[in-house]
């Protein structure tokens, strides 16, 4: 069973445009939710994380937005450059967990 | 430098054989992972280990095999009865508890031919 669910697999936007990643999860006992993003070739490294007390946390461009609710969460990337183009993972944990659970990835693409 | 080192970056291996890639962090961090990626599946756990000398298996742990013999180092053995090892392996470590990350080795890119 899919603990996380990412969507879409694939988002092409324009330079300047907003990027819109969303997440499921299903155990409302996570409670730590981080985004990484990864180049080709390389291991993915920590873009931002959040938790559950907060609905939003902002840095520089890049947003996550927190439902508890909805048990859903989203990153946006405002004002999209080429050179963020590469794959975002979201992925949740607990504070004493031990492992990751990670959606599947989405390849972004900016196009110039 | 504080990291996570993995080697080599590429490896090639003929089917039957056995491989054993390496993961060495100086972290002083008590979880290590290892990470299979494939395109389209995400990142899906091989096996973990939170302390040394133990270890679990993840979602896909048939055909591996691991060690934790020191803190710094978790090596992955690919062996012949893994059906399709040709993949991008990652490795990676956390402390194991608290609101934290965990960091990534660049992988390894295992080809078996």
């Amino acid at each position: 069973q899919q603990q996380v669910k990412q969507s879409p697999q694939s988002l092409i936007v324009q330079k300047g445009g907003i990027s819109i990643i969303n997440c499921a999860y299903e155990n409302t006992a996570f409670d730590y939710f981080p985004w990484y993003q990864q180049f080709p070739g390389k291991g993915p490294a920590l873009l931002i994380a959040i938790r559950p007390d907060v609905s939003e946390k902002k840095e520089g461009r890049f947003t996550i937005s927190f439902n508890k609710s909805a048990k859903q969460f989203s990153l946006h990337i405002m004002d999209s450059q080429p050179g963020d183009s590469a794959t975002y993972f979201c992925a949740a944990s607990f504070f004493t967990g031990n492992q990751f659970y990670f959606g599947t990835g989405t390849s972004l693409t900016v196009i110039p | 430098d504080g990291g996570i080192t993995q080697s080599p970056k590429y490896l090639f291996r003929k089917e039957g054989q056995n491989v054993t890639l390496s993961c060495e962090q100086n972290l002083n961090h008590d979880a290590m992972y290892w990470y299979r990626q494939d395109p389209g599946q995400g990142l899906r756990l091989i096996y973990y280990s939170q302390i040394v000398n133990d270890f679990q298996k993840g979602d896909i742990a048939e055909g591996y095999s691991v060690s934790r013999e020191k803190k710094e180092s978790f090596p992955l053995t690919v062996t012949s009865a893994q059906k399709n090892p040709t993949a991008f392996y990652l490795c990676a470590s956390r402390l194991t508890v608290g609101y934290t990350e965990a960091f990534f080795g660049q992988g390894t890119r295992l080809t078996v031919v």
